[in-house]
């Protein structure tokens, strides 16, 4: 079946530090893939998407490539701030059947001043 | 509101009772989804709904839950003789359509814990 797989948390950098949260994933055919992110007392909400290989998704800074060869969908962002802590999700939707998208456990991220 | 609204935000209920958590997706989305979130975890998938119709329902544990939307609009999840391990945060989304692409948009939960 479909499964995605995140680094364990949590992350804690200081303001300014470069980020990378890993995210794997497990699919027949070519999914799409998303991040998520949850900031504190607030529902999920999408972050950045890439929906074919060797796209790159970007929002706020944030970045992720579809890197079909490793099946990775790795974020990034060159400097965190501490408005960046949140819990991210790493998703992703199957090209067939009823597109029901499978998400990761989540890693918390906290960034110190 | 232009968001996904559930109802209630928290809810507290004893052991074996009947509860029902209410969704109101974004007014024109046609697909709409229920997950369940344990703390620590991310979202497990419950249901889906196209339309009036539950296009998938391979993610409800057991016949103890079931999930109606009887115009495609408002859907509520309902989940008999709860147990303690029924505790989680239940969460609706919609999308304007099922698909591969697709963005879906969660509500900010109901936190269900059972006594």
């Amino acid at each position: 079946g479909n499964s995605v797989t995140q680094m364990e948390g949590p992350v804690t950098l200081s303001e300014e530090a470069f980020l990378t949260i890993n995210c794997t994933y497990t699919a027949t055919g070519y999914p799409s893939l998303f991040w998520y992110v949850q900031y504190p007392g607030e529902g999920l909400q999408l972050l950045l998407k890439a929906t074919k290989a060797d796209d790159k998704g970007s929002n706020k800074g944030f970045e992720a490539t579809y890197r079909k060869e490793t099946t990775s969908f790795h974020l990034e962002k060159g400097s965190v701030q501490v408005s960046d802590s949140a819990v991210y999700f790493c998703a992703l939707v199957p090209s067939g059947g009823s597109y029901i998208p499978t998400f990761g456990r989540g890693t918390s991220l906290i960034v110190h001043p | 509101g232009a968001g996904v609204s559930q109802t209630p935000s928290n809810k507290v209920t004893e052991k074996g009772k009947y509860v029902e958590l209410r969704c109101d997706p974004i007014s024109g989305h046609t697909a709409l989804y229920w997950y369940r979130q344990s703390l620590g975890q991310g979202p497990e998938f419950l249901i889906y709904f196209q339309g009036t119709g539950a296009a998938d329902d391979s993610g409800l544990p057991n016949d103890r839950f079931f999930a109606v939307r009887p115009e495609g609009s408002v859907s509520t999840l309902k989940i008999q003789r709860t147990e303690r391990g029924d505790s989680a945060v239940y969460l609706c989304a919609s999308s304007p359509a099922g698909g591969r692409g697709n963005t879906i948009y969660f509500g900010e939960g109901s936190w269900l814990t059972v006594v």
